[in-house]
């Protein structure tokens, strides 16, 4: 697997209250990307970063932010959890943009808001 | 816009038999296609890429897939199912900028011994 860590793995919280998530990658690359996974639905892009401090929404950034202070790590923060973000959040990374290298992804964090 | 789909939700297929899990696109321009496998609790990994030439794509774990233009299709094959193919592959679609990638909604693979 590609180095890529996603913590917490699991999370339960309460709506309203504020949740960061945390994606480490020890590749050196480049490219980092949020999806959310929901049935149905597949993976759906929140945000992306293409390098330190440069990040851009997805298709469903609505509710959440990121901030990319260091290469190696790419944080996804919900402002004020709602039950509708209840879903598996995926981080990956990529080399390349990701029309020409694979993304690689985490293994998932589990996220439910109660 | 960019769209992918994949029509069926399951797909069930006998140990040894050939499997085919289907994927059609829209693109505007030239279609970059990917398919991704996911197994339990993890994330996806990347199997192969069509990006030009040979319509018949090869990636890893001996499956392959074929580029159809005319049809708009990019399914993905395999000879001789595995049970150990049993997972859920998503078909995705280069977006409207390099850095997306639009997925599909994913089809569960069943392979029974």
């Amino acid at each position: 697997d590609a180095g890529i860590t996603q913590s917490p793995r699991h999370k339960v919280t309460e709506t309203g209250t504020p949740v960061t998530l945390r994606c480490h990658q020890t590749e050196n690359h480049r490219y980092m990307y949020w999806y959310r996974q929901d049935p149905g639905h597949g993976l759906r892009l929140i945000h992306y970063s293409y390098g330190v401090k440069d990040t851009d929404k997805g298709e469903v950034s609505d509710g959440y932010s990121v901030s990319r202070s260091k290469t190696e790590d790419f944080l996804l923060t919900l402002e004020s959890a709602t039950s509708s973000q209840t879903s598996v959040y995926f981080c990956a990374i990529s080399e390349e943009g990701s029309y020409n290298s694979p993304l690689h992804f985490g293994n998932g964090t589990r996220l439910t808001v109660t | 816009a960019q769209s992918v789909a994949q029509p069926e939700d399951q797909v069930n297929v006998a140990e040894g038999n050939p499997l085919t899990v289907k994927c059609t696109y829209s693109v505007s321009g030239n279609p970059y296609l990917f398919w991704y496998v996911q197994y339990p609790n993890r994330g996806l990994q990347f199997l192969l890429k069509y990006i030009t030439g040979d319509n018949l794509v090869k990636g890893s774990y001996g499956f392959e897939a074929e580029f159809n233009k005319s049809q708009t299709s990019f399914h993905l094959k395999k000879p001789s199912a595995l049970v150990s193919d049993s997972a859920l592959y998503f078909c995705a679609v280069r977006g409207d900028s390099s850095y997306k990638l639009i997925f599909g909604s994913g089809t569960r693979l069943l392979v029974r011994p």
